[in-house]
C-alpha cells in the first residue's frame, strides 16, 4: 500500500513568487493534516480536512496560504506570495475515518523542503 | 505557548547505552504520540499511548505516561547508531479532531 507523498520533495523560490506544494493521503483515508516546521523549530499544526472540508484551519499563518482538497483525495497549499519566513519543511499527513481521529496514528509524507530566497 | 515540551534538547550518547527522553505537556489529551526524523526525511511514527494508559512497549522502545503531572517519556534501549534521529512527542488533543501538537523535538545522536 501506498503511503503519504508529497511533491516536490524540494522547491527553491524566490521572494513574491508562488508555489503549489501537493500531498497524496493514503487511499480511503478521510483526514488529511498539513503542518510546517521551520528552521529547528517544533512541528506546528495548519489545517485539517476531512474530506474535502476544511475542519479546522487554525494554525495557516496568513491569506497567503491557500490550501484545497479537491473531491477529497489529494490537497494542495499554495503560498503566494512566498516571503523569506515561510522557508521551511512542510509536511503532509493523513488518518482514517474521522470517527476514529481522535486516537489513531497519523501517517506522515516525507515533506517538502521549501526555501524562499 | 507550545503544548509540548521535550527535554533534553540534544542527547549524545554511546551505541549500546540507553536513551531517555521527555516530554511535557499542557491540557487535557486522548493520546501522546511519539515520532522520529531522521534526516531528511518524513516522520516515521513509533508509538502511542491513550491517556488511560500508564506504559506501553515496543521492541527497543519503552513509553510512559503520567496524566497527574502531564509528562510522558521515552527509552530508547540498547540504542544502534540507526537510532540518531529527531525524536517529537506530540499529543492529541481531546475533541480536536486528530489535530497533533508537537514538541520542538530532542536530537538525539548515537556514536559508534
Amino acid at each position: 500500500e501506498a503511503g503519504v507523498t508529497q511533491f516536490p520533495s524540494h522547491s527553491v523560490i524566490e521572494k513574491g513568487q508562488t508555489v503549489t506544494l501537493r500531498c497524496d493521503p493514503i487511499s480511503g483515508h478521510d483526514n488529511l493534516y498539513w503542518y510546517r516546521r521551520v528552521m529547528g523549530k517544533e512541528i506546528k499544526f495548519l489545517l485539517h480536512f476531512v474530506k474535502e472540508s476544511k475542519q479546522d484551519e487554525s494554525g495557516m499563518p496568513n491569506n497567503r496560504f491557500l490550501a484545497e482538497r479537491t473531491g477529497g483525495t489529494y490537497s494542495t497549499l499554495k503560498v503566494q506570495p512566498a516571503e523569506l519566513e515561510d522557508s521551511g519543511v512542510y509536511f503532509c499527513a493523513s488518518s482514517p475515518t474521522h470517527r476514529l481521529a481522535g486516537n489513531t496514528e497519523a501517517f506522515f509524507g516525507q515533506g517538502t523542503r521549501l526555501t524562499v530566497v | 505557548s507550545q503544548q509540548g515540551e521535550e527535554d533534553p534538547q540534544a542527547l549524545s550518547i554511546q551505541e549500546g547505552e540507553n536513551a531517555t527522553m521527555n516530554c511535557s505537556y499542557k491540557t487535557s489529551i486522548n493520546n501522546l504520540q511519539w515520532y522520529r526524523q531522521n534526516s531528511g526525511r518524513g516522520l516515521v511514527h513509533l508509538i502511542l499511548i491513550r491517556s488511560n494508559e500508564r506504559e506501553k512497549h515496543s521492541g527497543r522502545l519503552r513509553v510512559t505516561l503520567d496524566t497527574s503531572k502531564k509528562s510522558s517519556s521515552l527509552l530508547i534501549t540498547a540504542s544502534r547508531a540507526a537510532d540518531t534521529a529527531s525524536y517529537f512527542c506530540a499529543t492529541g488533543v481531546y475533541n480536536q479532531g486528530g489535530k497533533l501538537i508537537f514538541g520542538q523535538g530532542t536530537e538525539l545522536s548515537v556514536k559508534p
